[in-house]
């Protein structure tokens, strides 16, 4: 069973802090790594996607990957309250015909 | 990015009936996902929706209970069938860009009565 796993939280960051999300997953074969946000009452919206070994920035977002370990992390910097949200990490399948493997989603409270 | 709209948005419905939830994407795409997600949950896949082949469904979702339609690369409906009230949840679909990201729609919220 390929698997995604994420700490379901809740993560509570004070603002202006880093918020730091995590995600493990088992398929050694997976080369395509997403992360999504989603509000209460919205849809997922993609936000990073990473897709070889090290850093990818994008604004206050930092999406890190280690195939080795098999763990990808988000990093939000300079946290904002309206970033409080779920944030689902997604992994392709290596043999799952381009379907993604969803993990269970942190929730994320910015503190004011 | 990619637009992508679903209808209705919500809806109530009764147990024993129907309901036909459309998804048109402003793009040609070769795979559009159907979803369900129960509140505080992640989301679990029902189905692939590729153009001009059947669907292809996970494991406890039937073509009986969610019919599938996907006549062209930016349309497809997903149909609850004979409902109950454990079918209600929120249905998403989502369509397959580059590298495998996806798109969402906005959701559809069924309540069944």
């Amino acid at each position: 069973q390929k698997e995604v796993e994420q700490n379901s939280g809740p993560l509570s960051v004070p603002e202006g802090a880093i918020a730091s999300l995590n995600c493990t997953y088992s398929d050694r074969g997976s080369q395509s790594f997403f992360w999504y946000r989603q509000y209460s009452g919205k849809s997922p919206e993609l936000i990073m996607s990473i897709y070889s070994n090290g850093d990818k920035e994008d604004g206050r977002f930092t999406a890190q990957l280690n195939k080795a370990s098999q763990y990808v992390s988000l990093l939000i910097r300079d946290s904002q309250p309206s970033d409080s949200a779920t944030y689902l990490c997604a992994v392709n399948g290596a043999d799952s015909n381009y379907q993604l493997i969803w993990g269970a989603g942190t929730k994320l409270i910015i503190k004011p | 990015s990619a637009v992508i709209s679903q209808k209705p948005s919500r809806d109530i419905c009764q147990r024993g009936t129907s309901l036909t939830i459309q998804c048109q994407v402003d793009s040609q795409v070769t795979m559009m996902f159907w979803y369900r997600q129960q509140p505080g949950q992640s989301l679990t896949l029902i189905a692939t929706a590729n153009q001009g082949s059947e669907a292809t469904y996970e494991s406890g979702f039937v073509i009986d209970k969610f019919p599938i339609s996907r006549p062209n690369l930016t349309f497809s409906t997903l149909t609850v069938s004979n409902m109950s009230p454990e079918d209600s949840s929120i249905y998403l679909c989502s369509a397959k860009y580059l590298h495998y990201e996806q798109y969402f729609g906005p959701g559809t919220r069924l309540t069944v009565t």
